[in-house]
């Protein structure tokens, strides 16, 4: 199956900094989401981007599909941004269209200290 | 809309007791699935739904059962529960045509002794 791969594991940050977190995976896919899952381990769904880029406020977010990557950027981080950042795709070979059926990577651990 | 909801929140069983996690989405969404996260690790699909009717096993299914009687319920069933199956278990809906951008639900945490 596909595989996903998200760098790196653990992210140390001084409230303010900004921050880059890489999402590498091994097949074409049709859905590729970023969530943010707090501390109170609910699920966020920060963007919802198979190619292009989108941007939300301080976060956005881009996908080379072509070379099979994609980055969330953080910008003046605060501490509500801790949490972990998992990265999910779907395989475009899962079955055609998006079923929804999403392959995650093993998240990053972003801590921010005030 | 609440979105997608699950109950309990929290579960103890025993090992060998049977169980069912409620989940449930007033989005209309045609897809559903059943995903348990690890500690340490992120989330693995144990069974979906492409509608009433139509389920079919994920990565991780052995041990669970799943049916799907209407569009808005998606139960995941423990029949003999193990300690391998302590987890924290997350159902999530998505529309059958269009992105196929996934909901989750807040998520059951599961203890077997």
């Amino acid at each position: 199956g596909i595989q996903v791969e998200q760098s790196p594991p653990d992210l140390i940050l001084q409230e303010g900094a900004n921050s880059t977190l890489r999402c590498n995976f091994s097949d074409s896919v049709n859905n590729l989401q970023w969530f943010h899952q707090n501390p109170w381990g609910q699920l966020i769904n920060l963007f919802y981007i198979p190619s292009g880029t989108k941007q939300n406020g301080r976060l956005s977010a881009t996908t080379v599909a072509t070379e099979r990557y994609s980055l969330l950027y953080i910008s003046s981080s605060q501490t509500t941004d801790s949490g972990v950042y998992f990265c999910a795709v779907e395989s475009i070979y899962s079955g055609g269209t998006s079923y929804g059926k999403l392959t995650f990577g093993q998240g990053t651990i972003l801590t921010v200290h005030p | 809309n609440a979105g997608v909801t699950q109950t309990p929140k929290f579960q103890v069983l025993k090992t060998g007791q049977s169980m069912t996690l409620q989940c449930a989405q007033d989005m209309n969404h045609e897809y559903m699935s059943w995903y348990r996260q690890d500690p340490g690790m992120g989330l693995r699909l144990i069974h979906y739904s492409v509608g009433a009717g139509i389920t079919d096993q994920g990565e991780v299914p052995n041990g669970y059962n799943v049916s799907r009687s209407t569009t808005e319920d998606f139960p995941l069933r423990l029949l003999s529960a193990a300690p391998s199956q302590t987890s924290v278990y997350f159902c999530a809906s998505s529309y059958s045509t269009g992105t196929g951008e996934q909901f989750f639900g807040p998520g059951t945490r599961l203890t077997v002794l």
